[in-house]
């Protein structure tokens, strides 16, 4: 079972290059998410969408940007990769449930996360 | 956003010790999700908990939510080798807004055969 996949795992850019990270699911979840994890500060949110056509910024987004054309693809691309942005990346995707009177994500699931480093 | 305080942030201990972590908040969350993750691969759910004051068993793991669901403790009993790894909370907002998962700075647990 594929469940999330994400490539490349590794990457090593220069100062002001761009590339896109690729994220994939075949579980037909509506929702899906970037992060980034960085030592002693837990997962970050840079993007998310609610499906296909739709997209928002997280906690984190300037310098990232994403699209949603269909359910199962998730891209996150970097304009001009900067030092900062040196970091694990992880994709993950979830289904929505409504509980109560509120649409909630329920469990996520991660991809194998990307090692991103920019020198 | 809401924030999210883990602690503690690094834990060594010998195989058979007990251990608790701590996530607390000053917010309220909907529910609120125990991850592990290990060295080179993204985190996996261990545990949901949705109603304050719910206690949920995994094994030796013992998940809690706190009765006004702003905090959440994960108790493990006579830990082993094979329970390393990073411990991360994430608090589900009430507010209905798709950002809604909080996440923890994470507990990094090693267990000591």
């Amino acid at each position: 079972n594929a469940g999330v996949t994400q490539t490349p795992k590794f990457q090593v850019l220069k100062t002001g290059q761009s590339m896109t990270l690729q994220c994939a699911q075949d579980m037909n979840h509506e929702y899906m998410s970037w992060y980034r994890q960085d030592p002693g500060m837990g997962l970050r949110l840079i993007h998310y969408s609610v499906g296909a056509g739709i997209t928002d910024q997280g906690e984190v987004p300037n310098g990232y940007n994403v699209s949603r054309s269909t359910t199962e693809d998730f891209p996150l691309r970097l304009l001009s990769a900067a030092p900062s942005q040196t970091s694990v990346y992880f994709c993950a995707s979830s289904y929505r449930e409504i509980r109560g009177h509120t649409l909630n994500t329920g469990e996520l699931f991660f991809g194998e996360g990307s090692r991103l480093t920019v020198l | 956003t809401q924030l999210l305080e883990q602690s503690p942030q690094f834990l060594s201990i010998q195989e058979g010790e007990n251990l608790t972590v701590y996530c607390n908040s000053s917010s309220v969350f909907s529910s609120l999700q125990w991850y592990r993750q290990e060295p080179g691969e993204g985190p996996v759910l261990l545990v949901t908990v949705v109603t304050g004051g719910e206690v949920k068993k995994l094994k030796r793991l013992t998940f809690q939510f706190g009765d006004a669901r702003k905090d959440s403790s994960l108790h493990i009993t006579a830990a082993q080798p094979g329970d390393t790894g990073l411990y991360l909370c994430a608090g589900v907002e009430p507010s209905g807004s798709a950002r809604q998962l909080t996440f923890g700075s994470g507990t990094q647990l090693t267990v000591l055969p």
